[in-house]
């Protein structure tokens, strides 16, 4: 059974930072590509970044909003992906989702339960 | 960057009903169109890619439909649990999601 579960969400103050982890289980992690999508209270989807699977280059893509901030990593040996989250600001407050990637693409067949950033001084 | 419009943002239905929403993107993205299925407090469902090919173990009264900038999602005969927020997706350049359409009982 595919799970991904986010953990490292929490209450952070402006320009601090916070890493947030997607541990993956039930599938195999180097074969396929990772993304990550955020929700802010009560809005929609906002697409943040992706890596690819290791056997298409293992390249990486940002959303404009957080490009320069955020850094999208993974780590095949433990089957988890990262998200590195550097002067985060108030709107960055959002529920932050992990996804796998379906045919080495951004649409999403298995996503996690969420974690919660609270970016607030 | 690739926007995508959806619409209605609001959509009042019974059950029974057979509803349709619909997404424009403001360029060509072939076929690379998701639909996702958002209740509250729960992450995002895989519905439909490809614009048209339903996810496994999605039921079939859900179809999508649409190439090239215009896209359709139809749900026929609406279910008490279909009541939910559905998206689309371009995943032809990077990833944009629409605003989102909240499918509300009537």
């Amino acid at each position: 059974e595919v799970q991904l579960v986010e953990s490292g969400g929490g209450l952070v103050q402006p320009g601090r930072s916070l890493r947030l982890s997607c541990a993956a289980s039930g599938f195999t992690f180097d074969d396929y590509p990772m993304t990550w999508v955020r929700q802010a209270p009560g809005k929609g989807l906002e697409w943040v970044g992706f890596s690819r699977s290791k056997a298409y280059g293992g390249t990486i893509q940002y959303a404009a909003s957080v490009r320069g901030r955020f850094t999208v990593s993974r780590d095949g040996s433990k089957s988890i992906a990262y998200l590195d989250m550097n002067s985060l600001k108030t709107e960055d407050t959002a529920v932050y989702y992990c996804a796998r990637g379906l045919q080495n693409s951004n649409c999403l067949d298995f996503w996690g339960q969420g974690t919660l950033v609270t970016v607030s001084s | 960057d690739i926007q995508v419009t959806q619409s209605p943002s609001t959509l009042s239905a019974s059950v029974g009903d057979r509803v349709t929403i619909t997404c424009r993107a403001s360029q060509s993205i072939s076929s690379w169109l998701a639909w996702y299925q958002q209740k509250p407090g729960k992450a995002p469902k895989l519905l439909i890619y490809k614009a048209s090919t339903l996810q496994s173990g999605v039921p079939s009264r859900f179809s999508g439909s649409g190439s090239g900038t215009e896209f359709t999602l139809t749900i026929n005969s609406l279910q008490p649990d279909d009541f939910a927020t559905y998206y689309c997706q371009q995943y032809s350049s990077y990833a944009t999601f629409g605003q989102g359409t909240n499918v509300e009982i009537k």
